[in-house]
């Protein structure tokens, strides 16, 4: 049971849009539409932003929006804003009762 | 409004038994909708999955801890627990409890509690 891959690093403009990208296998998430995302400040709890790929939470903002293709999943920000620079986690279900988690991308608003 | 609550020792010597306790308020750990999760993150680095529990306990762990973690529940306490044994360095950093919905139509961990810094040392 591997990590899953993000890139360590994405950045954009303010009002921008970026994608970040979450790459398993077919046994997680290219296997199961339950990759979920979190976003992460400094010292703080991870929070849900996206959840079975696509859904997102009552209270999250609707710049946030997730997809998936093959075993790649992705997180969308659009209309960036400077308080949207956190760390994000993806997270999907790999099978047999267990869940793997990505390794975060630190997001940079410049 | 669900919040969850790690508590336990912050400094464990190497070998011995990592013991934590996640207590739940404003809502039952009863619940017939969802588990009960302990996710941890070493200092710097990503978050990763421990393990997964049921009220009735049915539990769920990373292959990887498997032979070294127990997670129980204490429902007339509302709270459940991580038992890590034989801890070194690598087992530092904070954990995190979570409520955890897996069913055959979602998956998500949330909310989540605020974490408890563990240092493995002697």
């Amino acid at each position: 049971q591997s990590a899953l891959t993000q890139p360590a690093s994405v950045s954009g403009s303010p009002g921008q849009s970026i994608t970040i990208s979450c790459t398993g296998t077919g046994s997680d998430v290219g296997g199961y539409n339950y990759v979920s995302w979190y976003q992460q400040y400094p010292g703080k709890a991870p929070k849900l932003m996206i959840y079975d790929v696509t859904k997102r939470p009552s209270g999250v903002s609707n710049r946030f929006s997730g997809s998936k293709s093959g075993n790649t999943a992705s997180l969308t920000i659009s209309g960036l804003q400077a308080d949207d620079e956190a760390h994000y986690y993806c997270c999907s279900y790999a099978g047999s009762n267990t869940w793997v988690f990505g390794g975060g991308t630190k997001l940079t608003v410049l | 409004q669900l919040q969850l609550q790690e508590s336990g020792p912050g400094l464990v010597k190497p070998s011995e038994t990592l013991s934590l306790t996640c207590t739940v308020s404003g809502g039952s750990i009863s619940s017939i909708s969802y588990y009960w999760g302990w996710i941890r993150q070493p200092p710097g680095k990503g978050l990763e999955w421990i393990g997964s529990m049921f009220y009735s306990g049915t539990t769920y762990y990373n292959p990887s801890l498997k032979s070294r973690v127990t997670i129980s529940v204490d429902t007339s306490n509302n709270h459940f627990s991580l038992k890590l044994s034989s801890v070194t360095a690598a087992d530092t950093g904070v954990y995190y409890c979570a409520r955890h919905a897996t069913t055959v139509t979602t998956d998500w961990f949330d909310p989540w509690g605020q974490g408890t810094l563990v240092t493995v040392s002697s």
